[in-house]
């Protein structure tokens, strides 16, 4: 069974702060890796997608990604309230059919506290 | 900037009633997906589809389940029967490249 796991928090930041969240993947064979914020009731939002190690640096978020320790992180430069979600780590798989389904982990919520 | 549609935004049905969820993908995406939220729970896969077939499809998706794509634009998932344990957030996606774009999504309400 493919598993994406993250801290469900909360995670709880002052504004300003860097807020930094993790998650870990159980698929070896992961290649593509996305950042989704999701606000209460309402549908994922892509923040940031990453296909290689390293980081990737866009605006105030940065995704880094090791697959041989098989997690991938983002962090969140000078929080603000409105960056108050929960975020969702999604991994998918290439797979001959080039499906690309994408599983989830639960997602950590982030409190930015003005 | 376009962006995935969905209709309804909210469906309450009757268990065993057959609802249909409608999306409308983004119009240069070639690869569609369902997924569901039940509240409080992980996002799940439910179906992909692509060039007019299903490509792949999870456990949840059994035969109460189907998708359509009737024309050039709608993107449809029909529950046939529907059962309390399918309440929950049903979301539509599309892709052209690797990143896949959520619509607003339905909540369906079965009482």
């Amino acid at each position: 069974q493919k598993e994406v796991e993250q801290n469900s928090g909360p995670l709880s930041v002052p504004e300003g702060a860097i807020a930094s969240l993790n998650c870990t993947y159980s698929d070896r064979g992961s290649q593509s890796f996305f950042w989704y914020r999701q606000y209460s009731g309402k549908s994922p939002e892509l923040i940031m997608s990453i296909y290689s190690n390293g980081d990737k640096e866009d605006g105030r978020f940065t995704a880094q990604l090791n697959k041989a320790s098989q997690y991938v992180s983002l962090l969140i430069r000078d929080s603000q309230p409105s960056d108050s979600a929960t975020y969702l780590c999604a991994v998918n798989t290439h797979n001959a059919g080039n499906n690309r389904k994408l599983i989830w982990g639960l997602g950590t919520s982030l409190a930015v506290n003005p | 900037e376009p962006e995935v549609t969905q209709t309804p935004s909210h469906q309450v049905t009757q268990m065993g009633q057959e609802v249909i969820l409608r999306c409308v993908p983004i119009s240069n995406h070639l690869y569609f997906y369902w997924y569901r939220q039940i509240l409080g729970q992980k996002v799940e896969f439910l179906v992909s589809f692509y060039n007019n077939e299903i490509s792949e499809k999870s456990e949840i998706f059994d035969d109460q389940f189907s998708v359509e794509r009737p024309d050039g634009s709608n993107f449809t998932l029909k529950i046939r029967s529907t059962k309390l344990e399918d309440s929950a957030m049903y979301f539509c996606a599309s892709r052209r490249q690797g990143e896949q774009y959520f619509g607003p999504g339905t909540r369906l309400t079965v009482t």
